[in-house]
């Protein structure tokens, strides 16, 4: 079955530090993959999204990710985090090129705290 | 317009009432979701419509009615909810059902 995984449920950082943030997904095919996140009482953002070329996207707000196929992954990362970046982070991903049953399948989430 | 709008933003309801909620986008999108949200978890997909038409149905139950008016509308008519199914009832929608999805602020439901 389709699912994904992020292995970091928690992360506690300090402002400044770096991020890196896990994510794969069960196997390969043609894949489109995103990551959302989450600002405490909002709704869910896009901060980039992966659907061909470049493997390494740029997204809003400094994050960037690196797709490898090889590994099926797609990690998140930001050089220096700020405090609010603090947020829960959603690797999403879906399968083909679409049609009727095609869905998105979300990871676990990860909830990073960024300490000022 | 770049908006998903859902509403009501809260609803206390019983077991016993019924109601709607209601999601709106007027980015021409062709595909409109829902999802279910608990605390600290991802969203779980419970419909999709594809050009209007049911295409994905989670194996939700009865209690909860998806109803697609028009290409801009989705609505969720609930009858007979349990206290378990209190929480975080998200609305996306995205061009295709590949793109990527546009969220909603959501309605956050607590069932008495």
């Amino acid at each position: 079955a389709q699912s994904v995984s992020q292995h970091n449920h928690h992360v506690i950082l300090s402002e400044a530090a770096s991020l890196e943030l896990g994510c794969n997904y069960s196997y390969g095919g043609t894949v489109n993959l995103f990551w959302y996140v989450q600002y405490p009482g909002q709704h869910l953002q896009l901060l980039l999204k992966y659907f061909s070329g470049d493997p390494l996207v740029k997204g809003i707000k400094g994050f960037e990710a690196e797709f490898i196929k090889s590994k099926f992954s797609f990690n998140l990362r930001k050089p220096s985090v700020q405090w609010s970046d603090t947020a829960e982070y959603f690797c999403a991903v879906n399968w083909g090129y679409g049609g009727a049953t095609n869905k998105l399948i979300f990871g676990t989430g990860t909830l990073l705290a960024v300490q000022p | 317009d770049t908006e998903v709008t859902q509403t009501p933003k809260h609803l206390v309801m019983g077991m016993t009432n019924k109601k709607s909620l209601k999601c709106e986008q007027h980015m021409g999108h062709r595909a409109m979701y829902w999802y279910k949200q608990k605390a600290k978890k991802p969203p779980e997909l419970m419909f999709v419509y594809s050009y209007e038409k049911l295409s994905i149905n989670e194996s939700v139950p009865s209690r909860f009615s998806p109803e697609c008016p028009n290409s801009s509308l989705l609505n969720l008519h609930l009858h007979a909810l349990q206290p378990e199914d209190s929480a975080l009832y998200l609305c996306a929608s995205s061009q295709e059902s590949y793109n990527e999805q546009f969220f909603g602020p959501g309605t956050r439901l607590t069932v008495l």
